[in-house]
């Protein structure tokens, strides 16, 4: 079973400040995702990369960054998190090719106050 | 860009009925897949069935669904649900670029006993 794990699962943040969303996965899947979800908009993408080193802007990359330090860490970075941040926030992993899926982890919820 | 489209937010079934929820898309690409995740309560969104293949019934835990590329549907479909059905559905797809699942605003299926 592919293994995707998140932390923290829970935060709490204040606005302003900086929170770090860590993502390990042992799938050695070249593929890093992170999507947020939210009622009415369902899973939309932030970031995601394509092997160490790289990062790409998903639809919604506003306000986030994202790290690849190694094939199995990928973090999203909120530098100013805002009340609007608030969100549960899925890390995902997966090969390249349309036919392959994505292998999710958790999720970490966060709210911003 | 690539969309999937789910209609129903919430879909109320009693036990033992049968149930179908709708997913139309729209791709510019011919390479494609769909897929439909499930997401139980406070769990991961995991992989229900996938297809690529035009007018072939795929069947995993008693769903089923039929890609129809002649109107652009691939809605999943349950004969009798049962109570441990009951859980958030995504519909997606993913193009032959490959990097990415899109996914629909989800339906939540509530069965009543």
């Amino acid at each position: 079973e592919a293994a995707v794990t998140q932390s923290p699962r829970n935060k709490v943040a204040v606005t302003g400040g900086k929170v770090t969303l860590s993502c390990n996965q042992t799938n050695n899947h070249n593929n890093m995702y992170w999507y947020r979800q939210d009622t009415g908009h369902g899973l939309r993408l932030i970031h995601y990369s394509y092997g160490a080193g790289s990062t790409e802007k998903g639809d919604i990359p506003d306000g986030y960054k994202a790290s690849r330090p190694s094939q199995e860490n990928f973090s999203l970075i909120l530098e100013l998190a805002t009340p609007s941040q608030t969100s549960v926030y899925f890390c995902a992993s997966g090969e390249q090719g349309s036919g392959n899926t994505l292998y999710f982890g958790e999720g970490s919820r966060l709210i911003v106050v | 860009g690539d969309s999937v489209t789910q209609t129903e937010g919430l879909v109320t079934v009693t036990e033992g009925l049968p149930v179908m929820l709708n997913c139309t898309y729209q791709t510019a690409y011919s390479d494609v897949a769909f897929f439909w995740y499930v997401q139980y309560l406070n769990e991961a969104p995991k992989l229900l069935l996938r297809s690529s293949t035009d007018n072939k019934r795929t069947e995993h835990q008693g769903f089923h669904a039929t890609l129809h590329k002649s109107s652009s549907s691939f809605h999943l479909q349950k004969s009798s649900v049962q109570l441990s059905d009951s859980a958030l559905y995504y519909c997606a797809l993913r193009s032959n670029m490959g990097y990415k699942l899109t996914f629909g605003t989800g339906t939540s299926l509530l069965v009543d006993p």
